[in-house]
């Protein structure tokens, strides 16, 4: 089974772009959260969503957004970039089980080997 | 906000001795902790796991060990193995929800 894909693996834009990053989950997998590391902070969580929904989502401005498709992708979108987000940008998806009670339980989740954004 | 830390950036070992990596939380509501092994160029992978209703996990030379009392989980790596040098997240969260809350990540080298 393809594990988790991200599109670039690299990219260099300049303050002020905006940039689109894309994820593909693995087969079968309907969740898919998105973490930024930088050095130092460690992954902090973005977003998660499922079924074309966004379910979770951390402490980040408005300026990161994303959204998913009906076949699971993801893409995230960064506007007005500033020099600040310049981190390694990873998916993680994961299966989406639930518990006895019916409630999603936390997932085990399998990530891309990322998008390195410098911004300049 | 860091509601997990791992206070130790680097931890160096010899081959064959053990590796004890620690992390520390604040949110007494987490009941669900992994961690993740990250080699560099690649995205973190899934080691091990362990829910607030246990008190050890054990995976081969992995094991973790929770204090809920102490909000403090460790990994214990017994032998440690050259291969085992990477970069180590623990992370947590709530039983019923994805967002996970990592901490910084402790680089461990295993010396032959």
């Amino acid at each position: 089974k393809a594990g988790v894909t991200q599109t670039p693996r690299y990219l260099i834009k300049t303050r002020g772009q905006q940039v689109t990053l894309s994820c593909s989950p693995i087969s079968g997998h309907r969740s898919v959260s998105w973490y930024q590391q930088t050095p130092g902070q460690g992954l902090q969580f973005l977003f998660e969503y499922f079924s074309e929904t966004q379910r979770n989502k951390g402490n980040f401005p408005g300026r990161f957004s994303g959204r998913q498709f009906s076949n699971s992708r993801s893409e995230m979108n960064v506007s007005t970039l500033e020099l600040g987000d310049s981190a390694l940008y990873l998916c993680a998806s994961s299966l989406n089980t639930r518990g006895l009670s019916g409630a999603p339980t936390t997932d085990t989740q399998y990530f891309g080997p990322g998008t390195r954004l410098t911004v300049l | 906000d860091q509601q997990v830390k791992q206070n130790s950036p680097s931890l160096s070992v010899q081959e064959g001795r053990i590796s004890i990596l620690n992390c520390d939380y604040t949110n007494s509501m987490f009941d669900y902790f992994l961690w993740y092994k990250k080699y560099p160029a690649e995205g973190p992978t899934f080691l091990i796991s362990i829910s607030s209703i246990k008190d050890k996990n054990e995976d081969g030379r992995f094991t973790v060990f929770l204090n809920k009392s102490a909000k403090h989980l460790s990994l214990h790596i017994v032998p440690s193995q050259p291969g085992d040098s990477a970069v180590y997240f623990c992370a947590a969260s709530l039983y019923n929800n994805n967002d996970m809350r990592f901490g910084a990540g402790t680089r461990l080298t295993v010396k032959p």
